[in-house]
């Protein structure tokens, strides 16, 4: 039973760059939630697809953006990147009928030059 | 104010000792409550949820306040890998489409 996948591990950007990061959720799972961790802090909620839309949305700019696609399987999209977006990203996977447990990727890490 | 709060850290205990942890959260709402166990540069795991009644899980036990909105992880008998970042973990109100909000995470060393 395959876990959470997210693809790159690592990505190298400069300023003012875009960057797609991919998550492969949970067998079974249909909810997909993104996060950021900068360096020395907890997660911070980005936001949250199900059935092909965004659901939820935590204080992120516009510059953030997603997709999930039919196979439940997701995409962060992250424009004019800032030095400030360096950081851990990582995709949970959960059913929404289902308990509250949220099963984390491996997440990827992001740094802008 | 933040929406969890948890002790700062770090904690160095010799193994073999006792160590809690707590968090405080703001939404009085909140419906869930969980400890996450974060490894370096890992993603987080579920430790264990927390329960009105207070939970354990074998040396872990987990109590919540809802009155207080207070939250508290004990670990007894302490092992070098239980090294790790803990995280207090609240879920917002019905509605809220289970987003999950982390404290910053209290560290954890223990020491041979």
């Amino acid at each position: 039973d395959a876990g959470v996948t997210q693809s790159p591990t690592h990505l190298i950007k400069t300023r003012g760059q875009q960057v797609t990061l991919r998550c492969s959720p949970k067998s079974g799972h249909d909810t997909v939630s993104w996060y950021q961790q900068a360096l020395g802090q907890g997660p911070q909620f980005i936001f949250q697809y199900y059935e092909e839309e965004e659901r939820q949305r935590g204080n992120f700019p516009d510059r953030f953006s997603g997709h999930q696609f039919p196979n439940y399987s997701s995409e962060l999209n992250v424009n004019a990147l800032l030095l400030g977006d360096s950081a851990l990203y990582l995709c949970a996977s959960s059913l929404l009928a289902g308990t509250d447990t949220q099963y984390f990727g491996p997440g990827t890490r992001l740094t802008v030059l | 104010r933040k929406e969890v709060e948890q002790d700062p850290g770090p904690f160095n205990v010799p193994e073999g000792a006792t160590v809690a942890f707590n968090c405080t959260y703001s939404n009085s709402a909140s419906q869930s409550f969980f400890w996450y166990r974060q490894d370096c540069r890992k993603e987080p795991k579920l430790l264990m949820s927390v329960y009105s009644s207070g939970n354990e899980d074998g040396r872990f036990t987990a109590q919540l306040n809802r009155a207080s909105q207070y939250i508290s992880l004990l670990i007894r008998d302490s092992k070098l890998s239980d090294s790790a970042t803990y995280l207090c973990v609240v879920r917002g109100p019905s509605g809220s489409a289970r987003q999950l909000t982390f404290g910053s995470g209290t560290q954890l060393t223990v020491l041979p």
